[in-house]
């Protein structure tokens, strides 16, 4: 069963690269990875995806090594508003082909001025 | 372009009611997914429709619970007699792609409150 594991809260300031791991050991080997922005009150939002080595958009980056049981989110610079929790997401596959999404309990960012 | 829109955002009801949450998806995503976070745990999945067929709903909770998405447009989500345990957040995902390799846009989700 996929499960992702991640740390429960990250402070940092302003200006400041954040980094955020989370481990999930048992990925299988069509699982993508897969990171959300989740504000209170709202439903979570697509940050980025990958599946291995580095993958970089407008907002952040996504390191994966080789063996997958890892991966890291870098936010650049991040800002007040990027206050939020992540949530790292594997895809599980079924024998049927089907997936679902297992979330896990998240990191909460918190951002100082 | 509209995102996922979810009806109602809170709904308050007693135990043995009946509540039918629903989820209008972004035009075009054939893929509509349930989620629900209940009080001090993790967001779980419920299931995924393609179109009108349901692709996986093994993390439905048990028989009292009924989604339907006739015709592959909106899907309705409704719990039957519902119990205190069903209290939580229900969100409603839509992607254009099928998984493995999709972006799922969630709604705001609906809030539901069973006394």
């Amino acid at each position: 069963l996929a499960k992702t594991t991640q740390p429960i809260s990250m402070d940092s300031y302003e200006g400041q690269e954040v980094n955020i791991t989370c481990s999930h050991n048992n990925i299988a080997t069509n699982d993508y990875i897969t990171w959300y922005q989740q504000f209170p009150s709202q439903g979570p939002r697509f940050i980025i995806q990958g599946y291995k080595t580095k993958v970089t958009n407008e907002v952040a980056s996504l390191f994966i090594p080789a063996d997958r049981k890892s991966s890291t989110l870098s936010l650049p610079r991040v800002s007040l508003s990027d206050t939020a929790v992540y949530y790292c997401l594997v895809g599980e596959r079924n024998t049927s082909g089907t997936y679902k999404y297992i979330f896990g309990t998240g990191t909460r960012l918190k951002v100082l001025a | 372009e509209a995102g996922v829109t979810q009806f109602p955002s809170h709904s308050v009801i007693e135990k043995g009611q009946t509540v039918t949450l629903r989820c209008d998806p972004i035009s075009g995503h054939d893929n509509l997914y349930w989620y629900r976070r209940v009080m001090g745990k993790e967001i779980k999945f419920l299931l995924h429709f393609v179109k009108e067929s349901k692709q996986d709903e093994s993390g439905m909770p048990n028989n009292r619970f009924l989604a339907e998405r006739t015709g592959g447009t909106y899907s309705t989500l409704k719990v039957q007699p519902a119990e205190l345990e069903d209290s939580g957040v229900y969100f409603c995902a839509s992607s254009q792609f099928a998984p493995p390799v999709n972006e799922q846009f969630f709604g705001p989700g609906t809030r539901l409150t069973v006394l």
